[in-house]
Parts: structure tokens; sequence; C-alpha cells
């Protein structure tokens, strides 16, 4: 089972430069986010999506774009990055929004911005 | 929202130790409680999870009990392995599906 897939795992970005992080899940699952880990300050979620076509901001939105036009995508868009946004980011989805629920991860992409 | 205090770290044990990461949210409601853990180089993975007040959850030796009164899910094993260095996180849900996470206890093992 591939589970949460996220693409590229690694990558170095130069100041201004704009990339998409891929994120794919295989488990039908309508709730999607993507958070980033930074030491000292666990995981803080950016954008959110709970289902195809319907996104919305976390707790850290600023300098990313997200879209949701299938279950299975939910890619992450960085338009001009900054050394602020180094970082390992982490794509996540459950199958429902009660809290109860359990969120499965993606494996990380590790993004260094110099 | 939710907000998640949790022992800081580095914790190193001995194999064969007792560990305890101790773990207090404030949240509106009641929210779920869960422990993750990421093993090194890898994405988080559920450990375990409480729904309600008093509820144990348990996996892999580790236990962590819901304490509405003290607003706490402290971790427990009570025999450490090489095997369970990670970085545990402590995240309470509530019903809008977002996760708060604490900063995470990084625990290493010692043969």
């Amino acid at each position: 089972n591939a589970g949460v897939t996220q693409t590229p795992k690694f990558q170095v970005l130069k100041t201004g430069q704009s990339m998409t992080l891929q994120c794919a899940q295989d488990m039908n699952h309508e709730y999607m986010s993507w958070y980033r880990q930074d030491p000292g300050m666990g995981l803080r979620l950016i954008h959110y999506s709970v289902g195809a076509g319907i996104t919305d901001q976390g707790e850290v939105p600023n300098g990313y774009n997200v879209s949701r036009s299938t279950t299975e995508d939910f890619p992450l868009r960085l338009l001009s990055a900054a050394p602020s946004q180094t970082s390992v980011y982490f794509c996540a989805s459950s199958y429902s929004g009660r809290g109860d629920t359990e969120a499965f991860f993606g494996q990380g992409t590790r993004l260094t911005v110099v | 929202g939710n907000s998640v205090t949790q022992m800081e770290g580095p914790v190193t044990l001995s194999e064969e130790a007792f560990l305890t990461i101790n773990c207090t949210y404030t949240a509106t409601g009641y929210p779920s409680l869960f422990w993750y853990v990421q093993y090194p180089g890898e994405g988080l993975q559920l450990l375990l999870k409480a729904t309600k007040a008093d509820d144990k959850g348990s996996n892999k030796g580790f236990e962590a009990t819901y304490r509405k009164e003290t607003t706490s899910f402290h971790l427990e094993k009570g025999s450490v392995q090489v095997s369970d260095s990670a970085v545990y996180f402590c995240a309470p849900a509530a019903n809008d599906y977002k996760l708060s996470f604490g900063a995470g206890t990084t625990v290493t093992v010692r043969a």
C-alpha cells in the first residue's frame, strides 16, 4: 500500500525561485493537509483541504498556495522561496474530519532555501 | 484552538529503563488525544490514542491515559528498547480535524 506519497524527498532552492511539493494519497481520504516541521516547534499547519475544490488556511499560510482539484492530490506551491521557508514539509490525510480519526503522513520533503 | 506543552528533550536512556514523556494541553471542549512517533528519516505515524476521559491508549508496550481533570496525556513505557529511539509528539485534535502538535521529544535508547 502506497499510503501518502510526497515528492521530492530533498530540494535546494535559491531565494526567489518557485516550486511545487507534490502529495498524493491512494486511500480515498477526503481530508488532506500540509505541515512544516521546524526544530523545537513541532509541526505547524500550513493549509488544509476538506475535499476536492475546498481549501483553507492553517496556522502559517503566508508564502504558500494550495489547490485540490482531485481527491488524490494536494500540491503545495512556494511562489517565491525565502530562507525562512527552509524546513521539513509533511503532507497528511485522513478519511474524516472527526477528531478521533488517525492522520496518515508522508515521509516528508526536506527543503533548503539558500 | 488547542495548545500543547510537551516535556522537552532530548531524553537518553539505557535499554530496559522506564520512560515517561509528560504532555499537558489546553483545549476547548474535550478533544481526542494522540501520540505520534517519528522514526529517523520517516514521517509521523500513530502510536496510540484516547478519545474520552479515563480512556487508556496502548500500543507496542506504550500507554497513556486521558486525564481530563489535569488535562494531561503522559506517555509511558516500562522497558524501552533501542528500536524505541524516535521523536514522540503529543497531539490533541478537535472535531475540526486540525491537529495541534507539541514540540516533540527526542528519545535515544542506548544498548
